[in-house]
């Protein structure tokens, strides 16, 4: 199972939006409505932002969402804060029953 | 609190064998699927193994088939993942991860902080 392709850098300003996007195959992210968004910061475990596309979990920012498109999905920050730098991985369940995560993004806060 | 403590990381040559476990508190540990994720130093997240919560099903990465093995005991609230045939390229921080819920296509909402496993002659 490949990864998931991901941009490897993204930036943007304070206050600003930003789209991260995750483009697999009609076998993982375009045929199951099980994608997941991750943060992580340096050292520290990945933190669930979004599942099933567009659910945030509780105490999870209203400034992240998820969404899908075909065989990519993305996540949108809005209002760019400055504890938004960090990594962030999409993640999708595949037709084999398996998991597959992206290549990670790394978000720059400018 | 949930809480996930992985232990037994360490340098193994290759070729050997190490165990980790993950010890799970603050919630029914056998009501939860669970999976492990490794992170090779400076790189990107990957799937390792699931099961579910009462062991009846199983699934790993093509990348470990064959030499690992995914354990739990809910009676202990532990979750195991036995490594053999140990590559350098499995060197790794190895996470275990609690599902969501059941059947959540993998969506992890709490995960330990890491062992690190270091395959090295």
């Amino acid at each position: 199972q490949s990864a998931l392709t991901q941009p490897a850098s993204v930036s943007g300003s304070p206050g600003q939006s930003i789209t991260i996007s995750c483009t697999g195959t009609s076998s993982d992210v375009g045929g199951y409505n099980y994608v997941s968004w991750y943060q992580q910061h340096p050292g520290k475990a990945p933190k669930l932002m979004i599942y099933d596309v567009s659910n945030r979990p509780s105490g999870v920012s209203n400034r992240f969402s998820g969404s899908k498109s075909g065989n990519t999905a993305s996540l949108t920050i809005s209002g760019l804060q400055a504890e938004d730098e960090a990594d962030y991985y999409c993640s999708s369940y595949t037709s084999s029953s398996t998991g597959v995560f992206g290549t990670g993004t790394k978000v720059t806060v400018l | 609190e949930v809480q996930l403590v992985e232990s037994g990381g360490g340098l193994v040559q290759p070729g050997g064998s190490l165990r980790l476990s993950c010890a799970a508190s603050g919630f029914t540990f056998s009501s939860y699927s669970m999976n492990w994720v490794r992170q090779a130093p400076g790189k990107g997240l990957e799937w390792v193994s699931y099961i579910s919560s009462s062991s009846s099903t199983i699934y790993y990465a093509d990348s470990v088939k064959g030499r690992f093995t995914i354990s739990r005991d809910n009676a202990k609230n532990s979750l195991y993942l036995q490594m053999n045939s140990l590559r350098a390229e499995d060197t790794a921080v190895y996470y275990c991860a609690r599902e969501l819920y059941d059947s959540s296509g993998y969506s992890n909402d709490y995960w330990g902080q890491g062992t690190l496993v270091t395959v090295s002659s």
